[in-house]
Formats: C-alpha cells, sequence, structure tokens
C-alpha cells in the first residue's frame, strides 16, 4: 500500500527567507505526486504536480517541487516566503485506477514578520 | 465559474445518528471523491463515483455510503455516529480520467457529541 510522510509537523521561517518542505513517499510503481495548500476554513488548493517528464515542476503562487526517485522525495520549495504563505501543507500521492488521493500528515508553515 | 460546493458547512449530531453530506462538483465534471480529516492529520479518501458508478473505496466500515446522481452532484451518508466520525469531510470533483486534478470544495465540519 502506498503511504506518504511528512517529517515536519511544524516549521517557521521568516519572511523572505526560503522554504523547503519535505516529502518521502512509497509507492510500488511511478507516483503521480500532488502538493496541497490548506488556509483555515478552506478546502484545499493544488499547488503543483507531477505525472512524468521534467523532474522539477513549477507550480503557482512560486512554488516549485523535485521529484527525486533514488530517494522517493518530492520536497516543496520556495525562494522567499511571504507572510500569506502561512497555512498547512499536504504532499499526496495518487494512486489506483481512480487516482485515489494519499495524503501525508501535513506540515504547518508559520511565517514570523 | 462557481467551484466545488459542500452543504452544510457545519453540522452537530449526537451519537447513533444519521447524516447526509451533499457535494456539487465543477459544472462538466464527472467524477466525484469523498474524504475525511480529522483534526490534525491530512484526509483520508473514502470513496470515489465516476458516472455514477463506484470506482473505489477507502478503509472505512459499511456505516460510510455514498451515491452520485444524474446531475454528478454527490451525498455521502453516515449511520450510528460515533464520536470518531467527527471531522471535516471534503468533496473534490474531477473530470474523471487518469490524469487530471481533483478539485476540492470547503468540506463540511462534522460534530458528533
Amino acid at each position: 500500500a502506498q503511504s506518504v510522510t511528512q517529517p515536519d509537523i511544524h516549521i517557521t521561517v521568516s519572511e523572505g527567507a526560503s522554504l523547503e518542505l519535505r516529502c518521502n513517499y512509497s509507492y510500488g510503481a511511478t507516483p503521480y505526486l500532488f502538493w496541497y495548500v490548506q488556509s483555515p476554513g478552506q478546502g484545499l488548493q493544488l499547488l503543483l504536480k507531477y505525472f512524468s517528464g521534467d523532474t522539477l515542476v513549477q507550480g503557482i503562487k512560486g512554488f516549485e517541487a523535485e521529484f527525486k526517485r533514488s530517494q522517493s522525495s518530492f520536497n516543496l520549495r520556495k525562494p522567499s516566503v511571504h507572510w500569506s504563505d502561512a497555512a498547512e501543507y499536504f504532499c499526496a500521492v495518487g494512486s489506483g485506477s481512480a487516482r485515489q488521493l494519499t495524503f501525508g500528515s501535513g506540515t504547518q508553515l508559520t511565517v514570523l514578520p | 465559474d462557481a467551484g466545488v460546493t459542500q452543504s452544510p458547512t457545519h453540522l452537530i449530531k449526537t451519537r447513533g445518528q444519521q447524516v447526509t453530506l451533499r457535494c456539487s462538483p465543477i459544472s462538466g465534471h464527472k467524477s466525484v471523491s469523498w474524504y475525511q480529516q480529522v483534526l490534525g492529520q491530512g484526509p483520508q479518501f473514502i470513496f470515489q463515483y465516476y458516472e455514477k458508478e463506484e470506482r473505489g473505496r477507502g478503509n472505512f466500515p459499511d456505516r460510510f455510503s455514498a451515491r452520485q446522481f444524474p446531475n454528478y452532484s454527490s451525498e455521502l451518508n453516515v449511520n450510528a455516529l460515533l464520536l470518531g466520525d467527527s471531522a471535516l469531510y471534503l468533496c473534490a470533483s474531477s473530470w474523471g480520467g487518469r490524469d487530471n486534478e481533483q478539485f476540492f470544495g470547503p468540506g463540511t465540519r462534522l460534530t458528533v457529541l
């Protein structure tokens, strides 16, 4: 069965600093990988996705992620964090014909002024 | 265009009762998925429906059931509510193909007392 691990429960960065959120997955085949963001009281918004091809994926709001098969990782990065980026971030792997999503437990991001 | 809509926004029930949650997908989307998000955890897959047929089912008891209507809207039913069913229930819609993203609604917050 597939699984996703987000080892950092909570990360705090200063506004303008760079950000990297870690994600490791376990899946037998080539994974479909996603990063979602959730603000309080909101649903999930897709930041970016990896299906195949270029392993460096660009997303919305200046985020990018790199798929590394050898490390089973799909880390999310942003060069300069804005206060509005404070939210919870979820990594997910899509599997099965239905592309059912298996989510990690999330990383809560706090941005200091 | 309207996004995924869910009703009600909040719901309070007592143990043993039954609840029905509703979801309207984005216009043109034929697939609806349901996820349960317990506080402090990532969403967990419950069901996916495509063209009114169940395409996938997660590891949830038979107390959970769902259906999709000809207009592609969907209902999630939970019988014999337990305290542990308290969660945010998220609905996601997609076109239904293999390589497509899921768009999430704002969720229904269910509290079981």
